[in-house]
Formats: C-alpha cells, sequence, structure tokens
C-alpha cells in the first residue's frame, strides 16, 4: 500500500529564509509524486510533479523538488521564501500503469514572517 | 472562468437532512474525483469515477452517494448527514490521456453539520 508522510504540520520562516518542506513516502511500485499547494480559501494548485523523468523537478513559484529513491523522500525547496508562499502544502503518491488514486500526506502549512 | 467549479460554495445544515454538493467541468477530462479534507488529515477520497457508466468506492464512502450525470459533472449526497461530515469538500479531474493523471481540483465546499 502507498502512504505518504509529512514532517512537521507548522514550519515558520523569515522572509528571504530558505524553504524546506519535508515527505516521504511509501510504494510498492515506482511512484508518481505530486506537491500541491493550497492557499486560504482556495482548491489545491499543482507545484510541481515527479515521473521518472528526471530526479530533480522545478515547478511554479521558484519551488523544486528533489526525488530520492534511496531516502524514499520528496522534499520540497526554495531558496528564499516570500510572504505569497503562505500556504498549505500537500504531497501526495499514485502508482503508474492505471488507476490514478491519490494518496494525500496530512499537510504542512508555510508561515512566512517578516 | 473557473475550470472545475463547486456548488454550494458554503453549506449549513442539520443532522439527518439530505444535501448535495455539485460539481462541473469545462476540462473535458474523462475522470472526476470527490474528496475531503480534514485537519491535520490531508484529503481522502471518497468516490471516483472514470466516465459517465463508471462509479468506484474511495476510501471513505460510507454516508456518501454520488451521481454522473454526464461527463462535466459529478454530484456528492449525503443521504443523512451527521455532523462528523462536517468538512471541506474537494471536486477534481483528470485526463486518461495524461500518463501521470495529473489531478485539477475545485475551489472547495466547506459543509458544516450542525
Amino acid at each position: 500500500a502507498q502512504s505518504v508522510t509529512q514532517l512537521g504540520s507548522h514550519v515558520s520562516v523569515s522572509e528571504g529564509a530558505l524553504v524546506l518542506l519535508r515527505c516521504n513516502y511509501s510504494s510498492s511500485v515506482p511512484p508518481y509524486l505530486f506537491w500541491y499547494v493550497q492557499y486560504p480559501n482556495q482548491g489545491l494548485q499543482l507545484l510541481l510533479k515527479y515521473t521518472s523523468a528526471a530526479t530533480l523537478v522545478k515547478g511554479i513559484n521558484g519551488f523544486e523538488a528533489e526525488f530520492k529513491k534511496s531516502e524514499t523522500s520528496f522534499h520540497l525547496t526554495k531558496p528564499s521564501a516570500h510572504m505569497s508562499d503562505a500556504a498549505e502544502y500537500f504531497c501526495a503518491v499514485s502508482g503508474p500503469g492505471g488507476y490514478n488514486k491519490l494518496i494525500f500526506g496530512a499537510g504542512t502549512r508555510l508561515a512566512v514572517h517578516p | 472562468d473557473a475550470d472545475v467549479t463547486q456548488t454550494p460554495r458554503n453549506r449549513i445544515t442539520k443532522t439527518g437532512k439530505r444535501i448535495m454538493l455539485e460539481c462541473s467541468q469545462t476540462k473535458g477530462h474523462d475522470r472526476m474525483y470527490w474528496y475531503r479534507q480534514d485537519p491535520g488529515l490531508g484529503l481522502r477520497l471518497i468516490y471516483y469515477s472514470f466516465d459517465v457508466k463508471d462509479i468506484n468506492k474511495g476510501e471513505i464512502s460510507d454516508g456518501y452517494s454520488v451521481s454522473r450525470q454526464a461527463q462535466a459533472k459529478f454530484s456528492l449526497s449525503l443521504e443523512s448527514a451527521i455532523p462528523n461530515q462536517t468538512a471541506l469538500y474537494f471536486c477534481a479531474t483528470s485526463d486518461q490521456r495524461d500518463s501521470q493523471e495529473t489531478q485539477y481540483f475545485g475551489p472547495g465546499t466547506r459543509l458544516l453539520v450542525l
């Protein structure tokens, strides 16, 4: 069975600081991995996805994530946080080869302070 | 205009009432999903549909039913609402032609059951 663990339900950083949101997954098949962002009172928006083409994936708004099979991790990073990055971030996993059912982590709420 | 819309955006109801949440999409996608989001639990899949004649239970389908009225419309019903169904509900779509089947989310319906 597939599962996702996001370490840290709340992360707080200063504006301009590095953002690191952690995600570890469990999957018996090569996974597809996703990061979604949810801004207040909005739906989920796709930030980036890993689909085995490249281990370092670049997404929107300056975010990127690196797939590390040996660590079963897919951590999300951004070199310099902006106030507008404050949101909730969800890591999700699905398997290839047929029906796509996303399994979500519990989410990490990112706060950015001046 | 948004590609995936949900109505209503907010709903308050009483225990025992039947309610329906509606989802419409203009993306032309064949696959549609209903999730619920609870704090600290991420998103969990309630039902999914891969075409008009295909309906499947998700992780937490008890107490819910769905109807796929057309390719573009997928409704979620609570036959007899109970307080622990208070949550944020999301509809999503995906395209079977996309091998990774990225999912696209609506803005959500916030439901309060008293």
